[in-house]
């Protein structure tokens, strides 16, 4: 069983909607969760870190779930420049091993 | 150095041959990741360091992959006897350590082709 679980998409949405991705992972002694953002032939940047209580930074929402193992992503008012594939990150601090899901590719449309 | 600094950005090499892959973290920063991408996929744990011992290195594919970083700064990964299955954007990352508060930067990758 893979470490990071994600929906690969494609999610294709219009500009201005509300898109959410969900991350599962396997390990509950998981400790510390990303999200990256990587454009096409670029390097993964961190988004955002996810915190327990959930957290916001502009139009871009993090929530964690320990109970369900799974992360999510919401970004409201999809700008055209949000088009990328987000990746979803795990570190189960015991190895400091950072494990990557497979992406989510979004790609929002005018 | 700012960023995470790898070389070269693309190599074109025949099946056969050896590579090499260098990267230059950010200074001051302990940890080493080495991670390898193909397309459509996520990055793939190689090898971690951690100042320059390998700390874990359960991620290389087989004996044909290497990895140093003799004086905790700059690591090179070593290919040898390269096959066209090898071809992948292989990334480093680095971080200033381990906690909660760690998170990785990564260089802008060294894409290898192996014809």
């Amino acid at each position: 069983r893979k470490e990071v679980e994600q929906d690969p998409g494609p999610f294709n949405v219009p500009e201005g909607a509300t898109v959410a991705f969900n991350c599962t992972y396997s390990n509950s002694a998981s400790q510390s969760f990303f999200w990256y953002r990587q454009d096409c032939r670029k390097e993964p940047k961190l988004l955002m870190s996810v915190y327990s209580s959930g957290n916001e930074d502009g139009r871009f929402t993090a929530q964690l779930n320990r109970a369900s193992q799974y992360i999510s992503l919401l970004i409201r008012d999809s700008k055209l420049s949000d088009s990328a594939t987000y990746l979803c990150v795990v570190n189960t601090h015991t190895g400091n091993q950072f494990y990557f899901g497979t992406g989510t590719s979004l790609t929002v449309i005018p | 150095g700012a960023g995470v600094s790898q070389t070269p950005s693309n190599k074109v090499t025949e099946k056969g041959k050896y590579v090499e892959l260098r990267c230059d973290p950010i200074s001051g920063h302990t940890a080493l990741y080495w991670y390898r991408q193909s397309l459509g996929q996520g990055p793939e744990f190689l090898i971690y360091f951690q100042g320059t011992g390998a700390a874990d290195d359960s991620g290389l594919p087989n004996d044909r992959f290497f990895a140093v970083r003799p004086e905790g700064s700059v690591s090179t990964l070593k290919i040898q006897r390269t096959e066209r299955g090898d071809s992948a954007v292989y990334l480093c990352a680095s971080s200033r350590g381990t906690g909660k508060a760690n998170v990785l930067t990564f260089g802008a990758g060294s894409r290898l082709t192996v014809l």
